[in-house]
């Protein structure tokens, strides 16, 4: 299984809702991670969990808040988003976070924030 | 600060190669990627090259790296359509952080 599984794919929400993504991996990857990637730009990096920790956070407002309760398992809890969050939401995972980073990616979840 | 350049688009003819290229600052890069999107895809791993080398090939991608000129090449022998996608080069930065620095994508157009 070489799959970063992540649900839902499409999501709509209003900016006082409360939402979150989710992502599954059982390839036995240690580190996970949140990527925002805009229409025809580069993946942007959020969050890093090495060996559920969280490792890095890039600045990311607290409207976007990550958990990770097992070493498969990575979430993204939404609230009170603005429009300008509206993007494509990838998880990846690797075996560790430590100088041989193979990434693998997710479909993404496509957002919209209305 | 670390930095990836790639031009943005390339159109070529199926059954030509096409020739993909990147250039990237950080000198003490362990491992260069290439990515490639699909429309409403998630991230592909295509490749990828170790910083001591100077060439890896795999079945129609041949990976050209040269140190000296921080310049990282992707060649894809007979393009098909299939091939039609974003590829996005990408640098580990040393401080083991699991951070990659993408280039901008190079939208591959392939005409039949």
């Amino acid at each position: 299984d070489t799959e970063v599984t992540q649900t839902p794919k499409h999501l709509v929400m209003g900016m006082t809702n409360k939402k979150s993504l989710k992502c599954e991996q059982h390839m036995g990857h240690r580190a996970m991670y949140w990527y925002k990637q805009k229409a025809k730009k580069p993946p942007e990096l959020m969050f890093v969990y090495s060996y559920e920790k969280l490792s890095i956070n890039e600045s990311v407002p607290s409207r976007f808040s990550p958990e990770c309760p097992n070493s498969s398992l990575l979430n993204l809890h939404l609230h009170a988003l603005q429009p300008e969050d509206s993007a494509l939401y990838l998880c990846a995972s690797s075996q560790d976070s430590g100088g041989d980073e193979k990434l693998f990616f997710g479909s993404g979840t496509q957002l919209s924030v209305l | 600060g670390e930095d990836v350049e790639q031009s943005l688009f390339l159109s070529v003819r199926e059954g030509d190669s096409s020739v993909i290229n990147c250039t990237y600052t950080d000198s003490s890069s362990t491992y260069l990627y290439w990515y490639k999107q699909e429309p409403g895809a998630g991230l592909q791993l295509l490749t990828y090259i170790f910083s001591n080398m100077d060439m890896k090939q795999d079945q129609r991608l041949t990976v050209l790296l040269n140190k000296n000129d921080k310049h990282l090449s992707l060649r894809i022998a007979d393009t098909q359509t299939g091939d039609s996608a974003i590829y996005f080069c990408a640098e580990s930065i040393a401080s083991n952080t699991g951070k990659l620095i993408f280039g901008q994508g190079t939208t591959l157009q392939v005409k039949p």
